[in-house]
């Protein structure tokens, strides 16, 4: 089983629709990264939180350690919202990046 | 403030070709320094990482190399190019626990 896991794997919505993006893992760690990954494009880090919940713009994410879950939000969802969100976690046993396989979102017009 | 330049943005080489991307960071010394790899349709998997200047670890056997010529460069290196070395490559630093900082990422299409 993967030490860190990604639901779904891939999600089409609705221009408008509010999307949630879920990642669980099963180790302690430090803190947590969302990045964004677009189509053919580089890759941008969107937040790191390590307890309770971040906001920037249209995206919130929030973790629960307790639980070993985190999820990214992204309100009034646009078609340029469309991407690659991947989660990755910081293990506090030895600092290394364990990575999410990643959820490929699609938002339609 | 603290950086991560991470080029080119894109690649295009042939079979057999060299390869040298290059990252350096900017605003933070003695870093802890990563290449990461995400094969077509993959996760990103780790390939390299670095402690200190000259100090390298291999996670993944294969065709590239990486070096650390100066505390804050990070260079990964291929004689000959394969096809299956084609990818999207990442690089990043990180101080312990305290989060990473990601570059932009290099996407390589070997042909």
């Amino acid at each position: 089983k993967n030490e860190v896991e990604q639901s779904p794997q891939n999600l089409t919505a609705q221009e408008g629709e509010f999307i949630t993006i879920n990642c669980s893992y099963s180790v302690g760690i430090s803190a947590l990264h969302w990045l964004q990954q677009h189509p053919g494009g580089g890759i941008v880090s969107l937040f790191m939180l390590s307890s309770g919940k971040k906001k920037h713009g249209r995206l919130i994410a929030t973790i629960n350690i307790q639980e070993k879950h985190s999820s990214l939000h992204i309100t009034a969802s646009h078609p340029r919202d469309s991407a690659v969100y991947i989660c990755a976690v910081i293990k506090d046993s030895n600092y290394q990046l364990i990575w999410g396989a990643g959820t490929k979102l699609i938002i339609k017009p | 403030s603290q950086t991560i330049h991470q080029w080119p943005a894109t690649l295009v080489q042939p079979v057999g070709s060299p390869l040298s991307l290059e990252c350096t960071v900017e605003g933070t010394s003695n870093p802890n320094l990563y290449w990461y790899r995400q094969a077509a349709g993959r996760g990103l998997q780790l390939l390299f990482y670095s402690v200190g200047i000259g100090q390298i670890s291999s996670e993944v056997p294969q065709n590239l190399s990486a070096s650390r010529p100066q505390d804050r460069q990070f260079i990964l290196s291929s004689k000959k190019l394969l096809l299956s070395d084609s990818g999207f490559y990442l690089c990043a630093w990180s101080e312990g626990g305290f989060g990473y900082t990601f570059g932009s990422g290099t996407r390589l299409t070997v042909v």
